[in-house]
Parts: C-alpha cells; structure tokens; sequence
C-alpha cells in the first residue's frame, strides 16, 4: 500500500489559520472514518491530535480540528502559536486491516 | 498513569539478530493494541503493525511482513519487536504506541528506541 499524499511543507504567520491535506483513496482515506493526525517536534515521540476523522483527544487545543471529504482528509489549525511549529501526519486505517501513514508535512509558523 | 517505556539504543552488526522491548504500565495491557512504527533518520514515519497482547494476534503492513516479528508477554505486560537477521537498512528509531482497537489512532507513545545497523 502506498503512503498517503501530504503537502512537504506549509507555512502561516502567528494567528492565521493553515489547512493540512492528506489524500488517499477508496481503500483506505475515503472508505473509512478512520483518520487521525499526529503532531511530532523533533527529537520527540509523536502526539495524537485528531483522531477518527474529526475528534481531538481530552488535553488538544481546540484550536487544532480535523475533516474528511472523499478520499481527502484535512488538519485545520487556527490562531497559529509557534509552538505549533512541528511535522504533522495522517494516518488511516485501509482494507487490508493495517495503517498507513502520509509523507508528513512541515509546518512553519512564521 | 499509562506509560510505554522502551528497551535502551542498540548498535549491531549486519546480520545480527535483535530483539528490542515496550512495557506497558498503567493500563490492561491485554485490552489494547500495540503497534510498532519505524522512522528511519531524517525521514516520515512508517506504520510496521500490530499485536494484540490479549491473544497474540499480528497484523503486519506488507512492507514488513516477513521482516521483522512481532510478539507479546501479558505476565509481564511486554511487547517485542525482533529481527533474525539485521541489515543496514533497518537502522531507524523503532517506536511502539497503544491503540484501542486496530483502526483507532494511538493515544499513548514510547519513548523510542535507537536501533543503529552498522558493520
């Protein structure tokens, strides 16, 4: 199974709002509600921060905020801080009763 | 406090074999899944798969079915992640995370564990 498509990098001032894609296919990103999203600084493990598509984990800012549509899901975070600054990944669960993960995405916050 | 504490780095030879550890703490170990995932340096992050310590079962991704294996002690509250035969390729930082159920995000993560294959 191939990993899932993210952009490599996204950049927003401190306050703006960024949206992160991940896009897959009907085998995994579009046939399940099964998408989390994970935040990883460097040197660090990696934290959950979406998962099932659109649900953040007691502790998450409400600032950070998934959605799905089709084979595509997004990661929106608003009122950038630049604590935000790290690597961001999808994960979905996919037919063949695994995970994948996407390429990641570097985040900016300028 | 749910912990996942990870065995210490590793340097080996290639085609050594290896045997690295993720003990559960804080939780029912045998209720949730165990997953392994690899990041090779400077790169993304790789789903390996998962174990059920409950009652051993494995689901592998097909990139490492055949590679590596995956195993659990629930006496000891232990995953294990093993490789009979080493290659420089597999040099990465190997961690394992809790999930509960196999298509759920994993809400607990170990620390990591450094694997370094190098002749």
């Amino acid at each position: 199974q191939s990993a899932l498509t993210q952009p490599a990098s996204v950049s927003g001032s401190a306050g703006q709002s960024i949206t992160i894609s991940c896009t897959g296919t009907s085998s995994d990103v579009g046939g399940y509600n099964y998408v989390s999203w994970y935040q990883q600084h460097p040197g660090k493990a990696p934290k959950l921060m979406i998962y099932d598509v659109s649900n953040r984990p007691s502790g998450v800012s409400n600032r950070f905020s998934g959605s799905k549509s089709g084979n595509t899901a997004s990661l929106t975070i608003s009122g950038l801080q630049a604590e935000d600054e790290a690597d961001y990944y999808c994960s979905s669960y996919t037919s063949s009763s695994t995970q994948v993960f996407g390429g990641g995405t570097k985040l900016t916050v300028l | 406090e749910v912990q996942l504490v990870q065995s210490g780095a590793e340097v080996k030879k290639p085609g050594e074999s290896l045997k690295i550890s993720c003990k559960g703490s804080g939780y029912s170990f045998t209720t949730y899944w165990i997953a392994w995932v690899r990041q090779m340096p400077g790169k993304g992050l790789e789903w390996m798969g998962i174990i059920y310590p409950g009652d051993s079962e494995t689901r592998y991704s097909p990139s490492f079915q055949g590679q590596v294996t995956f195993s659990a002690d629930k006496s000891i509250s232990t995953a294990y992640l093993q490789w009979s035969s080493l290659k420089a390729s597999d040099t990465a930082m190997y961690y394992c995370a809790r999930l509960y159920r196999s298509s759920s995000g994993s809400d607990y993560w170990g620390q990591g564990t450094l694997v370094t294959v190098s002749s």
